[in-house]
């Protein structure tokens, strides 16, 4: 069975560093895009940014480039997205996703930033 | 990059045929056939139920159907369901070689 399975919830403080996962299983890891998509509580979906295991390549939405990394180690199929200095903002459920216009979700990951 | 403009709700009773609009510009809907659309029921993750445009990945109900004219793309749901109530995304590649999310919309039937 296809699926990505995300890190658990976290709990910070402003100005900490973060990084959450998302392993992928039942497919060739390498060869799908896979990308992360935020929902801050009540609100959209936001494309943030995505990568290609297999070489690398790497695109981030404007709205958050500089803000986070995505990265990959394809030794265990994980994608990860980081953060060096979190902001209360950055509170939201974060979604990893295959794809470019993403088919295989995970179950999103809860963090939560306190001031 | 500003995201793709939704309605924010749309309403039907059962049976009835709903669209939702997905409006952006000539920088990302208008020029790429490359559109997807997502439901998302509450406290649940997104399913892709449109991509391409107009296609739907197996087991998504033909009720389902996409379209686009211009620089707006559409969902229409043919026969409406209870199942149906859901928030509904749409998304489109740009031409700065990322994605953008439309606003939501919320689906409710009556």
């Amino acid at each position: 069975e296809e699926q990505l399975v995300q890190s658990g919830a976290e709990v910070k403080k402003s100005g900490e560093s973060l990084k959450i996962s998302c392993k992928g299983s039942g497919y060739n890891f390498a060869k799908y895009w896979i990308g992360w998509v935020r929902q801050r509580p009540d609100k959209g979906l936001e494309w943030m940014a995505i990568i290609y295991p297999a070489d690398s390549d790497t695109r981030y939405s404007p709205s958050f480039q500089g803000r986070v990394t995505i990265s990959v180690d394809n030794s265990i199929s994980t994608a990860y997205l980081r953060w060096s200095s979190l902001r209360a903002s950055d509170s939201a459920l974060y979604y990893c996703a295959r794809g470019l216009l993403p088919d295989l979700w995970g179950l999103g990951t809860l963090v939560t930033v306190s001031p | 990059q500003s995201a793709l403009t939704q309605p924010p709700s749309v309403s039907g009773s059962p049976g009835q045929s709903v669209t939702v609009s997905c409006t952006g510009t000539s920088s990302d809907v208008g020029s790429f056939n490359r559109v997807s659309w997502y439901q998302q029921p509450p406290g649940a993750a997104p399913k892709r139920i449109i991509y391409g445009v107009r296609d739907r990945p197996s087991g998504v109900p033909d009720r389902f159907s996409g379209s686009k004219s211009g620089n707006t793309a559409s969902l229409t749901i043919s026969g409406l369901q209870p199942e149906d109530e859901a928030d509904y995304y749409c998304c489109s590649y740009t031409n700065t070689f990322t994605y953008v999310f439309g606003t939501g919309t919320k689906v409710t039937v009556l």
